[in-house]
Formats: C-alpha cells, structure tokens, sequence
C-alpha cells in the first residue's frame, strides 16, 4: 500500500480555517485520497475523498496537489466538535474495503 | 441518517472464553467488516465480508476468530479462546459496495472488549 505522511498534532482556534497536510509521494494514479477522522470514543467517520479534482462537501474541502502527491483537508471554519484525529489513507489496488490508517493528526481546536 | 449500530458497547471476559460481538450494519449494505484498535494504537483492518464469504482477511485474523452473518440483519465477530492481547476496541463498518476504491466505509461506535 502506498504511504501517507501527516503531522502528528496541531492547533487551531474555534471558528478559524484549518488546513491539515497530507504527502504521499508514492500515490499510484488510480489511488483515491480518502479522509476519515474519529472523534474521542467513537469510530472512524468518512469525511471526504477525491482523486484528482479539488472536492468539497458539507464537512470539509479537499484540495489536491497537480502531481497528486500532496492533499490538503480544510476546515473552513473550526468547531470544538471538529477535535479529533484525522486520517489521510489511499484506496487502490484490490483490496477496496481495506482502509490502512496511519497515526493521522490530532486536531486541537481552542475556544 | 442511517448508522451502524454494535453491541455490546462493553464486554468484560475471562481469559479462554468465547465471546460474539455483534454488529447491524445499514440496511442497504452488502459489504461488511470489522477493523480493531488497541488502546493507543493504529485502527487495524481484520475482515471484510460480503454475499456470505470472507473476501479478504488480515494475519490478525487466526483461527480463533470468525464471522457470521446469521440472518439478514445482523453481522458477528466470534473470538472462540479469547486471549489478553485481544482487549481492544471492535469496529464494525458497512458499505454499500465493494470494487470500487472510492468507497466509504460507515463505522459504528465499537465495543470496547476488555480480557481478564
């Protein structure tokens, strides 16, 4: 499986942007980018997924690189209920229901 | 909004014991899973199940666990001798379709099985 790289942890202020940083430079081309986060005590929740276009849903936006090497998950605007830990994982290949998760990052949101 | 609903939310057991945690998936689903987390550790993916076969599962998955769709509703995990190092908490996730790698897995809230 392809590998994605987060920063273990950052901040943000309530009812401010947020821009959380994914690599994965060994993207294969019909890998999708997908974002999952899990709140405390609670199971992973899809957030959003793209493969090559920038995408935007009612949760978050995805912002993805023209290599395709890098993606951007952004928060337009923070909520405390937004504090959780957000994974960035690649789906490909033949194993689609399999979601390999990394550390992700842990979002800190500050009132 | 349709969810994935598990229970129990909490299961205490003694070492060598079985126990069945079991899962409703969404209703429309036919692709089913269950992934594990070790406190502090990574979500780890243990099976994925559709049209009653195990399609894919990880070295995780020994022959101590199994997994049952036993009527058209429910989804179980069967740990048959539960050992310490199983304490964990237990995801299940449904999806509407499998084959395809854009997907989205639906996951309920857990159950934190705790082996004594």
């Amino acid at each position: 499986d392809a590998k994605t790289t987060q920063p273990n942890s950052m901040e943000s202020n309530e009812e401010e942007p947020v821009h959380l940083p994914c690599n994965h430079s060994t993207i294969s081309g019909t890998d999708y980018i997908h974002w999952y986060r899990q709140l405390p005590s609670q199971g992973p929740e899809y957030v959003i997924h793209g493969l090559t276009s920038n995408v935007n849903n009612r949760m978050a936006s995805l912002a993805i690189a023209e290599d395709r090497k890098s993606s951007t998950l952004i928060l337009h605007r923070a909520t405390l209920r937004d504090a959780a830990v957000y994974y960035c994982i690649l789906t490909g290949g033949t194993s689609y229901g399999k979601l390999t998760f990394g550390q992700g990052t842990i979002l800190t949101v500050h009132p | 909004e349709p969810e994935v609903t598990q229970t129990p939310s909490h299961q205490v057991t003694q070492m060598g014991q079985e126990v069945i945690l079991r899962c409703v998936p969404i209703s429309n689903h036919l692709y089913f899973y269950w992934y594990r987390q070790i406190l502090g550790q990574k979500v780890e993916f243990l099976v994925s199940f559709y049209n009653n076969e195990i399609s894919e599962k990880s070295e995780i998955f020994d022959d101590q666990f199994s997994v049952e769709r036993p009527d058209g509703s429910n989804f179980t995990l069967k740990i048959r001798s539960t050992k310490l190092e199983d304490s964990a908490m237990y995801f299940c996730a449904s999806s509407e379709r499998q084959g395809h790698s854009n997907e989205k897995l639906f996951f309920g809230s857990g159950t934190q099985l705790s082996v004594l």
